[in-house]
């Protein structure tokens, strides 16, 4: 298994342009999420996913759109960059059981520089 | 919303002491609990993890604690080693990952 990959792994952009940034797994995950991580901040949940079809907001949504149209892959979308949109983004995925989210795995996450 | 807490946010210890990180959370209905370790520039990796059923657990150098009364859970590391080093992540979640909230980190450095 490839796990969760990530694509471009560096990216700088205008501020103004879109892009998007992409996200696969290939364990067949219901749960699939997108985080930032800001130093001193730690992660914050921008968007997240419980199935193919379903997406919902995190704590910072603001500027971004993601879509799940299959199971394996969660584009999260840039609308319009600006600076405060620099930072180090991480995909994650996991298994929901009965008892809940399970164990997130990480992809190595895409650095992003708005100028 | 969920709101989770981290102490502190670096912490220096002699190679072979323990090492204990501490996080609180907002939220009742939060009932999953990991911990996070990030070396410098990768990814998170979960080193252990907790549901609000169990009070304890452990696997080998590391376990975690967790009290769900007081709304707060601790990491702790036994016989540190240089290769502890690393940034380390709380988190909450509910049952439905809808409120996935991580702690602000604490920096580990083991000192040989």
């Amino acid at each position: 298994n490839a796990g969760v990959t990530q694509t471009p792994k560096f990216q700088v952009l205008k501020t103004g342009q879109s892009m998007t940034l992409q996200c696969a797994q290939d364990m067949n995950h219901e749960y699939m999420s997108w985080y930032r991580q800001d130093p001193g901040m730690g992660l914050r949940l921008i968007h997240y996913s419980v199935g193919a079809g379903i997406t919902d907001q995190g704590e910072v949504p603001n500027g971004y759109n993601v879509s799940r149209s299959t199971t394996e892959d969660f584009p999260l979308r840039l609308l319009s960059a600006a600076p405060s949109q620099t930072s180090v983004y991480f995909c994650a995925s996991s298994y929901r059981t009965g008892l809940g989210t399970d164990t997130q795995y990480f992809g190595p996450g895409t650095r992003l520089t708005v100028l | 919303g969920e709101n989770v807490e981290q102490h502190p946010s670096t912490l220096s210890v002699q190679e072979g002491d323990s090492a204990v990180i501490k996080c609180t959370y907002s939220d009742s209905a939060s009932n999953y609990f990991p911990w996070y370790k990030q070396e410098l520039g990768k990814r998170p990796q979960l080193i252990i993890d907790i549901r609000s059923n169990v009070g304890e657990k452990k696997d080998q150098r590391i376990a975690v604690t967790l009290n769900k009364t007081a709304k707060h859970f601790s990491l702790h590391i036994t016989e540190t080693q240089p290769e502890d080093s690393a940034v380390y992540f709380c988190a909450a979640s509910d049952s439905y990952g809808q409120n996935f909230v991580f702690g602000p980190g604490t920096r580990l450095s083991v000192l040989p």
